[in-house]
């Protein structure tokens, strides 16, 4: 069993909401020392990170993208999950959800462990 | 926003080095992350915070951060090796992790 495991539609309609989960295995997600992110991929582009929650529940988004993205997450399963809004052919793309930490020291942090992504269609 | 360039490929001959450069306006001050991506795969971390390497990475793989140019190095280079590269930083002026462009590795 994969650590990090995307699931959900890989077809959208243009308008209608994005919905994808990440279940994590072997980790606890209430960890105190990783945040959980989802980043994407559009086809033959570079990676964008999307937006990152911590357990309890606060979130933070790439600007870019704040007014259409939700992230929660449900401890008691052991995943979190993204909602992207209003979605068009832009937002075709693999989608990876991945652990990350800050790194001691630096302003960054490290994703350190990462789904194998899931592709997302958006097309009538 | 803060833009992350690198050349979209490099190629290399077995047991050589590749050099994957990762350009940014004064990325010297930042902190410099490095993932290996192959088809099909999860992204790997295989440098962080310029030259760090997580555990179970090679020696082989080794990174340097000075002035607008970080550079992730990997040494006597295998078939295994071929992916694509993408760096990445933190930009605080936007509030948002940025990544580059993407390097692919090709083994010759």
């Amino acid at each position: 069993q994969l650590p990090l495991q995307e699931s959900g539609p890989g077809l959208v309609e243009p308008s209608e909401t994005l919905s994808l989960t990440c279940t994590v295995s072997g980790v606890s997600i209430s960890s105190s020392s990783f945040y959980w992110g989802w980043i994407r991929q559009p086809p033959g582009k570079g990676l964008e990170w999307v937006g990152t929650i911590f357990y309890i529940g606060s979130t933070y988004y790439n600007p870019s993208l704040k007014s259409r993205v939700t992230i929660s997450v449900d401890t008691s399963k052991n995943q979190f999950s993204l909602k992207l809004s209003s979605v068009t052919a832009a937002d075709t793309a693999v989608y990876y959800c991945a652990r990350h930490f800050s790194i001691v020291g630096a302003t960054n942090d490290a994703f350190d462990m990462w789904g194998q992504g899931t592709k997302v269609t958006v097309s009538s | 926003s803060y833009v992350l360039t690198q050349p979209p490929s490099v190629s290399v001959a077995p047991g050589q080095t590749a050099r994957i450069t990762c350009g940014g306006n004064n990325i010297g001050s930042k902190s410099v992350n490095w993932y290996q991506e192959k088809p099909g795969q999860a992204p790997v971390l295989v440098v962080y915070d310029d030259s760090d390497r997580p555990s179970g990475i090679p020696e082989r793989f080794s990174g340097s951060n000075s002035g607008n140019t970080a550079t992730l190095s990997i040494s006597r280079v295998e078939a295994g090796d071929e992916a694509d590269y993408h760096c990445q930083v933190w930009d605080s002026s936007s509030d948002r992790y940025v990544f580059g462009t993407g390097t692919k590795v090709t083994v010759l």
